[in-house]
């Protein structure tokens, strides 16, 4: 099993372009999150997906779409990105049932908006 | 409001030396998430706590959980360098999602 994969690896923007940022996860888990870190910091939650078909606004939504096309893939969008969207961005996965919500979490995108 | 404070932020400790990182939360919540973070790198699962008094232990790594206080400490027992990096603790609060504490980047000096 790969677990959670993301692509890019690494992304270099210029400001007002816009991008997608894939995850794909094979653990048939059903929730599904976006999250950004920037350096010396914590993870912020960008958007989540507790369940196929559903999604929500976490901490930092603005300037971001996502799309949870089906229970394996959940996509993030910037439509113009800015250089306040330079970050780490990571994808994670849980089961989302409440017997645990354990994250399990992918190789993360930097991305780079000049 | 939902919140997880860890303490310390930062902590440069010596090889061979115990210590504890605290995770304090704001309500009730009996599910509680260790995760380690290289610099660099992604974060990977260390400990799942899911009851009032669980304690999980790998290594010199030492997870306990304290539901009533709304506490969880991470012991580090003999600590060696590869056990550098970041720590963050995570809180389900039972609103489909997790809510991470700021993380405490540990430092082994030899």
């Amino acid at each position: 099993n790969a677990g959670v994969t993301q692509t890019p690896k690494f992304q270099v923007l210029k400001t007002g372009q816009s991008m997608t940022l894939q995850c794909a996860q094979d653990m048939n888990h059903n929730s599904m999150y976006w999250y950004r870190q920037d350096p010396g910091m914590g993870l912020r939650l960008i958007y989540y997906s507790a369940s196929e078909g559903t999604t929500d606004k976490g901490e930092v939504p603005n300037g971001y779409n996502v799309s949870r096309l089906n229970k394996r893939e959940f996509s993030l969008r910037l439509e113009s990105a800015a250089p306040s969207q330079t970050s780490v961005y990571f994808c994670a996965s849980s089961e989302g049932r409440r017997s645990s919500y354990e994250q399990y979490f992918g190789p993360g995108t930097r991305l780079t908006v000049t | 409001e939902l919140k997880v404070e860890q303490n310390p932020l930062f902590l440069s400790m010596q090889e061979g030396k115990n210590y504890t990182i605290y995770c304090n939360y704001s309500t009730t919540s009996d599910r509680l998430y260790w995760y380690r973070q290289d610099p660099g790198k992604s974060l990977e699962s260390l400990f799942v706590l899911l009851s009032n008094g669980a304690v999980k232990q790998e290594g010199r790594l030492m997870a306990s959980l304290d539901t009533k206080a709304r506490l969880s400490t991470l012991h580090i027992t003999a600590a060696v360098h590869d056990l550098s990096a970041t720590y963050f603790c995570a809180v389900d609060f039972g609103n489909e999602k997790l809510t991470f504490g700021t993380g405490t980047r540990l430092t082994i000096i030899p």
